[in-house]
C-alpha cells in the first residue's frame, strides 16, 4: 500500500516568511511523528500525535512551531518568521500499535535564505 | 535521558566482507529499537524492530541483536554489497510504544567493489 507522504519536497523561503508542511501518514496508523534533521545535528523529535490524545509538544524548540492534525489524519507543520537555523530536512513518520514499528516519509527540505 | 550512540561514525569495507554496526543506549527500560537506513537525501528505511522482549531479528542478510542488560544493539550484515552503502541508524522507543524515538547519529557506511 502508500507509504507516508510529504510536500513540498523542497522549500526555499526568505527569513522572516512562514512555511506550511505537509504529511499524509499511512491510512489507519493512529499515531504521527514529526522530527528534525539537521546537517551534523542527528534526528530531533518535534511533536507527536497519538488518536484523540492532546499531542505531545515537548520537543518544539521554540513558539514559532505549530503543528496540528485533522481528521485523525493528515498533519501541518507551520513554522511562523523562519530563521536560518530552521534550515533542515523535515520527516514525518506514522504507526500503528501494537508494534508501533514506524515508517517514514521522504522528507522535506527547508532552506531559509 | 535517554543517550544513543552508534560506534563508529564511518566504515568502509570491500565487498563481501561481514561486518557489524555497534548501537549502545544509557537507559535500559527500552521498550523496543529499531534500525533504518537512509540513503543520501532520502527518508528513513525500517531495516529491523526488535521488541524489548526478544534478543534478534533476522531479515535476509541482515541480523539485529538486543541485549537490554548491557544496553547494546549490533546490526550485522553479511556479505556486504556496495548497494548497502548509506548510513544506518539505530533508535530507541523509550518505556512505551507510544513514544517518540531517541536516534543514534548513525553509522555511514560504504562498501567497495
Amino acid at each position: 500500500g502508500a507509504g507516508v507522504s510529504q510536500s513540498p519536497s523542497n522549500k526555499v523561503t526568505e527569513k522572516g516568511k512562514d512555511v506550511e508542511l505537509r504529511c499524509d501518514p499511512i491510512s489507519g496508523h493512529t499515531a504521527l511523528y514529526w522530527y528534525r534533521q539537521s546537517l551534523g545535528q542527528g534526528l530531533e523529535f518535534l511533536i507527536y500525535f497519538q488518536g484523540n490524545s492532546a499531542p505531545d509538544k515537548s520537543g518544539l524548540p521554540s513558539d514559532r512551531f505549530s503543528a496540528e492534525r485533522t481528521g485523525g489524519s493528515v498533519s501541518t507543520l507551520t513554522i511562523q518568521r523562519t530563521q536560518q537555523e530552521d534550515s533542515a530536512v523535515y520527516l514525518c513518520a506514522s504507526s500503528l500499535v501494537p508494534t508501533y514499528e514506524q515508517y517514514f516519509g521522504p522528507g522535506t527540505r527547508l532552506t531559509v535564505t | 535521558k535517554q543517550e544513543v550512540t552508534q560506534i563508529p561514525a564511518a566504515l568502509s569495507v570491500p565487498e563481501g566482507e561481514n561486518l557489524v554496526l555497534n548501537c549502545s543506549f544509557t537507559d535500559s527500560a527500552i521498550y523496543n529499537l529499531q534500525w533504518f537506513r537512509q540513503d543520501p537525501g532520502k527518508g528513513l528505511t525500517s531495516l529491523l524492530l526488535i521488541q524489548s522482549s526478544q534478543r534478534e531479528q533476522t531479515s535476509g542478510r541482515l541480523n539485529a541483536s538486543l541485549d537490554k542488560s548491557s544496553g547494546r544493539s549490533t546490526l550485522y550484515i553479511a556479505a556486504s554489497q556496495p548497494g548497502d552503502s548509506a548510513t544506518y541508524l539505530c533508535a530507541i522507543f523509550g518505556d512505551s510504544g507510544n513514544t517518540p524515538l531517541v536516534f543514534g547519529k548513525g553509522t555511514r557506511l560504504s562498501v567497495i567493489a
